[in-house]
């Protein structure tokens, strides 16, 4: 099991940003799959998560701001980040749904 | 939105020592499926999250059994019976069977 994030970087306020993560070593469209940050120094932030159907729940921080979606032909996860605040910035990772796998994460930092 | 308090905040130990950590829910864990959605994760010092425990008391393949995990309901533990050098970082505990789901604050586990 493999999962690789990107799209990370440096972003003003008020932006936007779109994170990727591709799988392998799995069959991707059976497993949910969450998106979890970590601010620096912080605990662990649970963000959102898509189901193996497409449900979807967010956080209420991110509700109305990030989306999340999944391309089951491309075996990738998505995180659309839109007016992005500096209390956003944080290490991004993806997480298998029984968060038994996790990415090695992408850094998002938003300053201007 | 469910909170998970996780006791102590920081938790030092010698090495061979057992120890606990609490982890309490503001409302029931039991999903309506009759499963409980709360896992235990590792973070040890600049590493990715690893998951010790799942479904409250079921241990996560390649995971020691010197971790275990207990509880129902509400209230939740996690116990290492000796305590290894490898074993120092920060644990969490969270769940996922209310959405949004939440993670507890984290408990630094040092050495005495």
């Amino acid at each position: 099991v493999q999962l690789v994030e990107s799209g990370g970087g440096l972003v003003q306020p008020g932006k936007s940003l779109k994170l990727s993560c591709s799988a392998s070593g799995f069959t991707f469209s059976s497993f949910g799959m969450h998106w979890i940050r970590q601010a620096p120094g912080k605990g662990l932030d649970w963000v959102a998560y898509i189901s193996s159907s497409s449900d979807i729940v967010y956080a209420d921080a991110v509700k109305g701001r990030f989306t999340i979606s999944r391309d089951n032909s491309k075996n990738t996860l998505y995180l659309q980040l839109n007016s992005l605040k500096s209390e956003d910035t944080a290490i991004y990772y993806c997480a298998r749904g029984a968060t038994d796998y996790w990415g090695q994460g992408v850094m998002v930092t938003v300053s201007s | 939105d469910v909170v998970l308090t996780q006791t102590p905040p920081t938790l030092s130990a010698t090495i061979g020592q057992s120890v606990s950590i609490s982890c309490r829910s503001s409302q029931s864990l039991l999903h309506r499926n009759g499963n409980t959605y709360l896992n235990w994760l590792l973070q040890r010092p600049g590493q990715l999250p690893q998951l010790l425990i799942y479904l409250v008391s079921r241990l996560e393949s390649g995971v020691p059994n010197r971790f275990s995990g207990s509880g129902s309901g509400t209230d939740f533990t996690l116990k290492i019976r000796g305590v290894e050098a490898e074993d120092l970082g920060v644990y969490y505990c969270v769940q996922s069977t209310h959405a949004p789901y939440t993670f507890g604050a984290g408990t630094k586990l040092e050495l005495k």
